[in-house]
């Protein structure tokens, strides 16, 4: 199995663009989530999934969107590229069955806004 | 609400002492409690965690965490440190009727030789 797996793993953006952060897990979790990770703060949850066709928000959701229209993907869009995104962002995934499942990790995607 | 704390931006321990991570968390509900370490440029690894029953959890790589409730603490320990074992660790909580998980600001681990 790849686990979950991030791509790409480096970008560099301009102020204003947009792009989409994938992410995929091949261990038919139905729980999928988006962090950031910036220092002194640790990770923060912007959305998360708990199964195909639904998605909800975490902590810091605003200049984010997601969707999840199969169970083995989670992309992540920036809608309009911002230097507050500048950040490494952190793609997880679990059994939601039951709360206590611990989460499997990606291995980031660290974005640059300038 | 919800969250966790992690007391210590930064831990330093010599090699072969014993080493504490401490972490605190907010009361509301059961929480199940994880340790999760990171290395540098690498996602978060799982290390152990607790759901239930006895206080004392076993993980990897010679962990173990410790759940105190009426401290509403879950320190992580180690009775002999390594020098690999420098890295950043989280701590995380999630309840049973919650979706989310709330992760602390992380401590930073440095074993000297």
């Amino acid at each position: 199995n790849a686990g979950v797996t991030q791509t790409p793993k480096f970008q560099v953006l301009k102020t204003g663009q947009s792009m989409t952060l994938q992410c995929a897990q091949d261990m038919n979790h139905e729980y999928m989530s988006w962090y950031r990770q910036d220092p002194g703060m640790g990770l923060r949850l912007i959305h998360y999934s708990v199964g195909a066709g639904i998605t909800d928000q975490g902590e810091v959701p605003n200049g984010y969107n997601v969707s999840r229209s199969t169970t083995e993907d989670f992309p992540l869009r920036l809608l309009s590229a911002a230097p507050s995104q500048t950040s490494v962002y952190f793609c997880a995934s679990s059994f939601a069955r039951a709360a206590y499942n611990e989460q499997f990790f990606g291995p980031g995607t660290r974005l640059t806004v300038l | 609400a919800q969250s966790v704390a992690q007391p210590e931006d930064q831990v330093k321990v010599a090699e072969g002492n014993p080493l504490t991570v401490k972490c605190t968390y907010s009361v509301s509900g059961n929480p199940y409690l994880f340790w999760y370490v990171q290395y540098p440029n690498r996602g978060l690894q799982f290390l152990l965690k607790y759901i239930t029953g006895d206080n004392l959890v076993k993980g990897s790589y010679g962990f173990e965490a410790e759940f105190n409730k009426s401290q509403t603490s879950f320190h992580l320990k180690k009775p002999s440190a390594l020098v690999s074992d420098s890295a950043l660790y989280f701590c995380a909580v999630r309840y049973y009727n919650f979706n989310k998980f709330y992760f602390g600001s992380g401590t930073k681990l440095n074993v000297k030789p």
